[in-house]
């Protein structure tokens, strides 16, 4: 089976808060990538980040970090003192690169940060 | 360089119709995915075309077909429309060259049946 689990639906915090998203996936392919796309109330979803499946290093990008585990087939997005702009709904996805070259989506985690 | 456009933004159409909606990928690029967002959901798979074919189908009924032109754009059209279908749908466009084919997406268009 091939799925993306964000099992938080919703998420609100104050303003310069940190903010974990969780994303767990399950696949028995071994080439994969994971990607974490933001979606604004405009519907358009933007590329946050990609990290192919034989790189677990960590990566940090600004304010945002994410935290690969494949022992644990979680990769963990971290927003740090989160700012109002950052109210979005987040969707962690997989990418299989054998058979359909598709993305698989999780179901979304609706962040709200209030000021 | 014009990213991924789509038309309409938004339609309206009520129970039974028929509906087409358009997708010009980024320059450069010879694939198209379609994905259809149901509100509170994440987008699903609905197929993908690469020369002019559809490469490759997820879990959606015949009612739902497509085309791909020489152009490379692509048109998605849903036949004898249910309520369920109404959703975000999303075209996201590819290059098949390399490995790794990063999908850029469109900014969607809004169906509501009513």
């Amino acid at each position: 089976a091939q799925k993306v689990t964000q099992a938080q639906t919703e998420i609100s915090v104050v303003e310069k808060e940190d903010v974990t998203l969780d994303c767990v996936y399950e696949t028995r392919d071994t080439t994969y990538y994971l990607f974490w796309y933001k979606q604004p109330p405009s519907g358009e979803l933007v590329f946050l980040i990609r990290r192919n499946s034989f790189d677990e290093q960590n990566e940090i990008s600004g304010r945002y970090s994410w935290n690969f585990q494949k022992s644990t087939s979680s990769f963990n997005f971290t927003i740090t003192a989160s700012q109002v702009v950052d109210s979005a709904v987040y969707f962690c996805a997989l990418y299989f690169l054998q058979g359909a070259q598709k993305l698989v989506f999780g179901q979304g985690t609706r962040l709200t940060i209030n000021p | 360089d014009a990213g991924v456009t789509q038309s309409p933004t938004h339609l309206i159409k009520t129970r039974g119709q028929q509906v087409t909606l358009r997708c010009s990928p980024k320059s450069g690029h010879d694939t198209v995915s379609w994905y259809q967002q149901a509100l509170g959901q994440g987008p699903q798979f609905i197929f993908q075309y690469y020369e002019e074919e559809e490469r490759q189908r997820g879990n959606f009924p015949d009612r739902f077909s497509g085309h791909q032109f020489p152009n490379y754009s692509s048109e998605l059209n849903v036949n004898a429309l249910l309520l369920g279908d109404s959703a975000l749908y999303l075209c996201a466009s590819s290059s098949a060259v390399g490995s790794y084919n990063e999908q850029f997406f469109g900014p969607g268009t809004r169906l509501t049946v009513l």
